[in-house]
């Protein structure tokens, strides 16, 4: 059973485009909830989190919606690079500090 | 650098045989999880262990075991392998924050 359902599977954008990526969650336990960026031939990285106290957070170019109600929460990039061409995960967690579960990934490809 | 390693970044081997993925967490860290990659399924978590001790587990097949040494680092060893087996294997190593995770670059099994 998947916990976190990620969409889409793949996007393509032009450059200083907004690619949107969602995710939604039936666990109502789940209080955190961060997005990872992986490259190419490299483990995933932190890029952004949130927790459900706030519907928003920015952090440069990249921004996370949160829909408590609609147990739902979303990745933006701002005027997006070519550079930020990666895969991205959502992922979720509980106060239990049981492990993270990550949503089945969004290739982004961002052309010039 | 995450500060994670993993070994060996490749390997390759046949059906039934036993591989042993090693990885050494980030200085100071004391939680690690395993966590396989393929392409229809995401990141799925393995298992985690904390300070040696066996701490969650997730959807580890019965052919796979892991440790935690007196030093940290951890193995998993994965046994009467499957073509279904060969996937991205990932370490991660977790500090303070809760749910942030500082992954290898992983150990990319390939089953022929």
């Amino acid at each position: 059973q998947q916990q976190v359902k990620q969409s889409p599977q793949s996007l393509i954008v032009q450059k200083g485009g907004i690619p949107i990526i969602n995710c939604a969650y039936e666990n109502t336990a789940f209080d955190y909830f961060p997005w990872y960026q992986q490259f190419p031939g490299k483990g995933p990285a932190l890029l952004i989190a949130i927790r459900p106290d706030v519907s928003e957070k920015k952090e440069g170019r990249f921004t996370i919606s949160f829909n408590k109600s609609a147990k739902q929460f979303s990745l933006h990039i701002m005027d997006s690079q070519p550079g930020d061409s990666a895969t991205y995960f959502c992922a979720a967690s509980d106060a239990g500090n049981t492990p993270l579960v990550f949503g089945k990934g969004t290739r982004l490809s961002v052309i010039a | 650098d995450s500060g994670v390693t993993q070994t060996p970044k490749h390997l390759i081997t046949a059906t039934g045989q036993r591989v042993t993925l090693r990885c050494s967490p980030r200085s100071g860290d004391l939680s690690v999880y395993w966590y396989q990659q393929s392409l229809d399924q995401g990141l799925q978590f393995l298992i985690q262990y904390y300070n040696g001790e066996e701490r969650a587990k997730g959807n580890i097949l019965e052919r796979f075991s892991a440790q935690q040494f007196p030093d940290l680092h951890s193995e998993l060893n994965l046994s009467s392998l499957e073509l279904g087996d060969s996937a991205l294997y990932f370490c991660a190593s977790s500090g303070l924050q809760r749910g942030e995770l500082f992954f290898g670059e992983g150990s990319r099994l390939t089953v022929l």
